[in-house]
């Protein structure tokens, strides 16, 4: 499979444990977060986003907190399983254009 | 199903050579967008078109080039004047105006390697 962010930060959690994949953002007046998870030679793909008027958003085993008063972002995924392994960034859209700026990204990798 | 297709998956060009990348989407979407991924590195942005016939350059447009002749098609054309084209390319596409997310919807990739 293709191998994408060789030297990027690794999270290691066990099978059943919680994770959080953090992420600092680089724009105080950006007011849309996205995060997507990508596996080994794919593209990447949508879990959940946020507006910038609330603090936290809850998905299905994934939550979203948002903090801009530290321009921090994380992802929580309960009960993590083997198929959440993967690559995920976070990615924040600048203001009056249509375009993402993307983070480096983080790899989670899961052990049973 | 609606969907992003990218062509080739994997491909192999030598010094010098031109080599064009396609992507195909129908979800009716307006805005298409290539990214260029390398290890350690987040998605760069090197074009975009928000309608037919028009397209602008990302963070790192030189050497590449693209079309947008159609709606559902935004080729990539990696030209001999980029200096270090091996990498992953993604394709991506989204609805603006009436309906905007934010999100985008990527392609599967298209993995060149110049030899």
């Amino acid at each position: 499979g293709e191998s994408v962010g060789l030297h990027l930060p690794t999270l290691s959690v066990q099978e059943g444990d919680n994770s959080i994949i953090n992420c600092a953002y680089s724009n105080s007046a950006s007011d849309y977060f996205i995060w997507y998870k990508q596996e080994s030679g794919k593209g990447p793909q949508f879990i959940i986003d946020i507006r910038s008027n609330m603090d936290k958003r809850q998905g299905q085993r994934v939550t979203v907190l948002l903090n801009k008063t530290v321009k921090h972002l994380s992802l929580q995924i309960a009960a993590t399983q083997p198929g959440d392994s993967a690559v995920y960034f976070c990615a924040e859209n600048m203001p009056g254009t249509d375009k993402l700026i993307f983070g480096t990204g983080t790899r989670l990798q899961v052990f049973p | 199903d609606g969907g992003i297709t990218q062509s080739p998956k994997y491909l192999f060009r030598k010094e010098g050579q031109n080599v064009t990348l396609s992507c195909e989407q129908n979800l009716n979407h307006d805005a298409m967008y290539w990214y260029r991924q390398d290890p350690g590195q987040g998605l760069r942005l090197i074009y975009y078109s928000q309608i037919v016939n028009d397209f602008q350059k990302g963070d790192i447009a030189e050497g590449y080039s693209v079309s947008r002749e159609k709606k559902e098609s935004f080729p990539l054309t990696v030209t001999s004047a980029q200096k270090n084209p091996t990498a992953f390319y993604l394709c991506a596409s989204e609805t603006i105006g009436t309906g905007y997310t934010g999100e985008l919807f990527f392609g599967e990739g298209s993995r060149l390697t110049v030899l």
